[in-house]
C-alpha cells in the first residue's frame, strides 16, 4: 500500500496567516491526490482533487500543488472557519490511503 | 441536493455480524462509484472499500478482505456493507461517500459501529 505522510501533524496559526501543509507519498502517484477538511463531529469535505483542482464551492484561498510524490495545500489568509483537521488521500492505486491528518489550531 | 444517509450502526459483540446501509438521493445513483470510509474514535480516516457503478469491480483494504462485502442495489439507490467476524479494531464511524474522479465529493453523516463485549 502507498504510504501518505503529512507534516506537520499539528500547528497553531492566527486568522489572516498563510499556512502550508505538506503531504508526501511513498511512491509516484502522479496527480491522483485529494485534500479534505474535517471539523469535529462532521464528515470530511472535499477541497482539492487531482492535486490542484478546486472543488466547486470551495473558497479560492485554498490552493493545492505538486505531483509525483510531494504535494502541498496552502490556505491564504486563514479564516476562523478554517481551523480544522486536513487530510490528503491518494487514489492512484488500491487501497486508497489517507495521510494521518494535520490539525490547524488557533494560536 | 445530493444526500447520503447511512444507517445500521449498533453495538455488536466481537465475532458478530452487521449490515450497514446507505441511501442516496439527488443524483443519478447508477452513474457513480461509491465508497465506504471509516474513522476510529479520535483517529484518522481509513478507506475501506468501493464498488464500480455496475458492481463489476470491488476493492477492499487488506484488513477487511474476506470479512466485509460491499454491494449495491441501483434500483433502490442503496449501498450496503456486510460486516462479518467483527473485531474491536473495526469500531469506527462508517461513512458512505460518492466518488468524483477518484476523490470523494459527497459524504454521509456516518453511522457508528461499536464492537465490544
Amino acid at each position: 500500500a502507498i504510504r501518505m505522510t503529512q507534516s506537520p501533524s499539528s500547528f497553531s496559526a492566527s486568522t489572516g496567516d498563510r499556512v502550508t501543509i505538506t503531504c508526501r507519498a511513498s511512491q509516484d502517484i502522479s496527480s491522483y491526490l485529494a485534500w479534505y477538511q474535517q471539523k469535529p463531529g462532521k464528515a470530511p469535505k472535499l477541497l482539492i482533487y487531482a492535486a490542484s483542482s478546486l472543488q466547486s464551492g470551495v473558497p479560492s484561498r485554498f490552493n493545492g500543488s505538486g505531483s509525483g510524490t510531494d504535494f502541498t495545500l496552502t490556505i491564504n489568509c486563514l479564516q476562523s472557519e478554517d481551523f480544522a483537521t486536513y487530510y490528503c488521500q491518494q487514489y492512484y492505486s488500491y487501497p486508497r490511503t489517507f495521510g494521518q491528518g494535520t490539525k490547524v489550531e488557533v494560536k | 441536493e445530493v444526500q447520503l444517509v447511512e444507517s445500521g450502526g449498533v453495538l455488536v459483540q466481537p465475532g458478530g455480524s452487521l449490515r450497514l446501509s446507505c441511501v442516496a438521493s439527488g443524483f443519478t445513483f447508477n452513474s457513480y462509484r461509491l465508497s465506504w470510509v471509516r474513522q476510529a474514535p479520535g483517529k484518522g480516516l481509513e478507506w475501506v472499500t468501493n464498488m464500480k457503478q455496475d458492481g463489476s469491480e470491488k476493492n477492499y483494504v487488506d484488513s477487511v478482505k474476506g470479512r466485509f462485502t460491499i454491494s449495491r442495489d441501483n434500483a433502490k439507490n442503496s449501498l450496503y456493507l456486510q460486516m462479518n467476524s467483527l473485531r474491536a479494531e473495526d469500531t469506527a464511524v462508517y461513512y458512505c461517500a460518492r466518488d468524483h474522479y477518484g476523490a470523494s465529493d459527497y459524504w454521509g453523516l456516518g453511522t457508528l459501529v461499536t464492537v465490544s463485549s
